[in-house]
C-alpha cells in the first residue's frame, strides 16, 4: 500500500531534550515537506526537499533541522525543543509535475505526529 | 508570495441543508491548482474537490462542488445534502507548480446540526 508513515503519532517531551521524528515514504517519491499546524493559522511549511541532499527553508523553518540521505527517508529534528513548538506536525510528499497532469492530491500526506513540549 | 484566505473560521449547518464555505487567494501566477481538503478528527488529510486553473468549468465532487472565479481570485465550497459525516476543518490551499508547495488557508471548522 502506497502511504507515507509518520512516527510516533504522538509524542509528549520536555524543553530542551532533542528528538526525532520521523517519516518514511514507499512510492519513490523525489519531493518531501514538513508542515506544522495549528489553531488559527492551518498548516505551514517547515522544510522541503527536491531529492537526496537537496533541502531547503519553507516559512516557518526557525528551530529545525532536516536531512534527506535517502529517497524515502526525511526526518525532522528538534535539537532544542521550545513549548511554542508544540503543534501538529504532517509529512507529506509527491513526484515532480511533469506537464499537464491528472492529480488528485499533489501531496500524500502522513497521518500526523501530535507534539507537545512542557 | 502566494496566500489564501478563508474567513469563517467556524460554520454550522442543518443535516440535509446545504452550506458553502469561501476562500479567497492571491497570486500573480496564470496556471495553478486550489483544493479543498477535509480533516476529520482521525487528523487525516482528505482530498475533497481539485480545480485547474485554466478550466472555466467549476469542478463538481458528487455532493461538493465549487465557484471558482478566477479574476476574483475567489474559490468557495458549496456541500449540498450536509451529512454528519461532513463535519471537519476544511481547508483551501493553492498549488504552485514551480516549488510544488501547497499554501493552505487557516480553516473552517463545519459542524453539522442533527
Amino acid at each position: 500500500e502506497a502511504q507515507v508513515t509518520q512516527n510516533p503519532r504522538y509524542l509528549i517531551t520536555v524543553t530542551g531534550k532533542k528528538l526525532t521524528v520521523t517519516c518514511s515514504q514507499n512510492m519513490n517519491h523525489e519531493y518531501m515537506s514538513w508542515y506544522r499546524q495549528d489553531p488559527g493559522l492551518g498548516l505551514r511549511q517547515i522544510y522541503y526537499s527536491m531529492n537526496v541532499e537537496v533541502t531547503d527553508k519553507g516559512d516557518v523553518p526557525e528551530g529545525y533541522k532536516v536531512s534527506r540521505k535517502e529517497k524515502r527517508n526525511f526526518p525532522l529534528i528538534l535539537e532544542s525543543p521550545s513549548p511554542n513548538q508544540t503543534s501538529l506536525y504532517f509529512c507529506a510528499s509527491s513526484s515532480p509535475m511533469q506537464g499537464r497532469g491528472h492529480y488528485n492530491s499533489p501531496l500524500h500526506f502522513g497521518n500526523g505526529t501530535r507534539l507537545t513540549v512542557t | 508570495a502566494q496566500t489564501v484566505t478563508q474567513s469563517q473560521p467556524e460554520m454550522s449547518v442543518q443535516e440535509a441543508e446545504t452550506v458553502t464555505l469561501s476562500c479567497t487567494y492571491d497570486t500573480s501566477e496564470s496556471d495553478y491548482y486550489l483544493f479543498w481538503y477535509k480533516q476529520p478528527p482521525s487528523r487525516q488529510m482528505i482530498l475533497v474537490i481539485r480545480q485547474e486553473a485554466y478550466k472555466q468549468q467549476n469542478a463538481t465532487e458528487n455532493r461538493f462542488s465549487v465557484n471558482f472565479q478566477k479574476a476574483a481570485k475567489s474559490f468557495s465550497l458549496k456541500i449540498s445534502d450536509s451529512q454528519l459525516g461532513d463535519a471537519a476543518m476544511y481547508f483551501c490551499a493553492y498549488y504552485n507548480f514551480g516549488n510544488e508547495k501547497l499554501t493552505f488557508g487557516t480553516g473552517t471548522r463545519l459542524t453539522i446540526i442533527p
